[in-house]
């Protein structure tokens, strides 16, 4: 597609259980993040991947957060033994390079709600 | 630590010249200024971007003083279409891809 593409658009899952969300960033881009938004907060940084580097995994809050990226495209979020407090929206950008020189792009988000 | 200050809120009247002003004191040489928008429910998309002087595209402008420790959007003529929150982001100095969103400007544009 001509953007980034990420799914599901919405999960309600219970906690305990583990989640996977995934992201299409658009196509030739290297640099991919993914980011939280909390209801009614600012973008907490979460993961960098850029091409076949090591990710940046600084922001990711636990270990039960993990993220892959596969063959540089295609990334999926892990969050295992959801909480409550993992109910956010996830949101996934991608760009042509890493830099804030660089316009980054959003997907529309995976909102998730831990119950 | 590249770290973006901005007010928390403003308001405004349809027809009405906004001004956005971001304090980012400790920006990096190497760092652009850009700003995104951000209507609810949605991710945030591109308004513009700059590294000094002014920028001007066919959406705002963006003037960025000589010491470069601070930028001021602006939103020409807004609409209620532009309430929306704006955010302010500069990379972090050697981690510059690592690009940190602060707490953002919340606009209202009432009739």
């Amino acid at each position: 597609g001509a953007g980034v593409s990420q799914s599901p658009s919405n999960k309600v899952t219970e906690k305990g259980k583990d989640v996977e969300l995934r992201c299409d960033p658009i196509s030739g881009h290297t640099a991919l993040y993914w980011y939280r938004q909390s209801l009614g907060q600012g973008l907490e940084f979460l993961i960098y991947f850029q091409g076949n580097s090591a990710p940046d995994k600084s922001g990711l809050p636990s270990d039960r957060f993990s993220a892959e990226r596969t063959g540089g495209s295609v990334s999926t979020l892990t969050i295992q033994r959801t909480q409550q407090e993992d109910s956010a929206v996830y949101l996934c950008a991608s760009s042509s390079y890493g830099g804030s020189g660089n316009t980054i792009y959003f997907g529309e988000g995976s909102w998730l709600t831990v119950v | 630590l590249a770290k973006t200050t901005q007010p928390i809120s403003m308001d405004s009247y349809e027809g009405q010249e906004v001004n956005i002003t971001c304090s980012h004191n400790n920006i990096a040489t190497n760092d652009y200024i850009t700003w995104y928008q951000q209507f609810p429910s949605q991710g945030p998309r591109f308004i513009i971007q700059g590294y000094k002087t002014k920028v001007t595209n066919e959406v705002a402008s963006l003037f960025i003083p000589a010491d470069r420790k601070s930028s001021t959007l602006s939103l020409p003529r807004v609409s209620l279409s532009d309430t929306a929150v704006y955010y302010c982001l500069v990379g972090e100095g050697d981690s510059s891809y690592k690009l940190i969103f602060g707490s953002g400007t919340r606009l209202l544009v009432r009739p």
